[in-house]
């Protein structure tokens, strides 16, 4: 089971609007909507910001936003601000024997 | 609110067993609602799916690691444990403990991490 795709770094300016994509495939992506995602900032543990493709969880701010087409998932930072700059990572549940997959990770760069 | 914490030796060498706990705190271990889950994280790369393992002793493993994995839960100490066996450098990494809901596949909680290298 190889990992999701998603683009190694997005970059916007403060207040600007950016989307990270997450590819995958039928048997995972495509196939559930068990698509999460986590920030992660430099030396800290993951977080949890969106689950089950675009829930949020309790505390997480409406800036951001989960959606998906076909095998490809999106994470969408509106009101780009400093502290959103960290990596990203998506994840899926997948009916190959792997259970579960995580995304390359994408490193937003707020400009 | 519920805590993980993780805690082992920062140095093994390589071909013995690495061992880790997850001490968890605000919350029972032994709930029917949630798997605990091990990820972790070389140094500089991303996150890899180690396993899960509810408290009923059901496991999953990720096939890449399943023949070298064991983990097991001390309800007594509210504590989820695992061992991996003839560890290489390719082990080094931070190793978190995560809570997963029994119903959903994402991880809501996680610990700090705890580092862990191989070398001689």
């Amino acid at each position: 089971q190889s990992a999701l795709t998603q683009p190694a770094s997005v970059s916007g300016s403060p207040g600007q609007s950016i989307t990270i994509s997450c590819t995958g495939t039928s048997s995972d992506v495509g196939g559930y909507n068990y698509v999460s995602w986590y920030q992660q900032h430099p030396g800290k543990a993951p977080k949890l910001m969106i689950y089950d493709v675009s829930n949020r969880p309790s505390g997480v701010s409406n800036r951001f936003s989960g959606s998906k087409s076909g095998n490809t998932a999106s994470l969408t930072i509106s009101g780009l601000q400093a502290d959103d700059e960290a990596d990203y990572y998506c994840s899926s549940f997948t009916s190959s024997n792997t259970l579960k997959v995580f995304g390359t990770g994408t490193k937003v760069t707020v400009l | 609110q519920v805590q993980l914490q993780e805690s082992g030796p920062g140095l093994v060498k390589p071909s013995q067993t690495l061992s880790l706990t997850c001490t968890v705190s605000g919350g029972s271990i032994s709930s029917d609602d949630y798997y605990w889950s091990w990820i972790r994280q070389p140094p500089g790369k991303g996150l890899e799916w180690i396993g899960y393992i509810h408290h009923s002793g059901t496991t999953y493993y990720n096939p890449s690691l399943k023949s070298r994995v064991t983990t097991s839960v001390d309800t007594s100490k509210n504590q989820v444990s695992l061992n991996l066996s003839s560890v290489t450098a390719a082990d080094t990494a931070v190793y978190y403990c995560a809570r997963r809901l029994f119903g959903g596949h994402h991880m809501d909680v996680w610990g700090k991490g705890t580092t862990v290298t191989v070398s001689s």
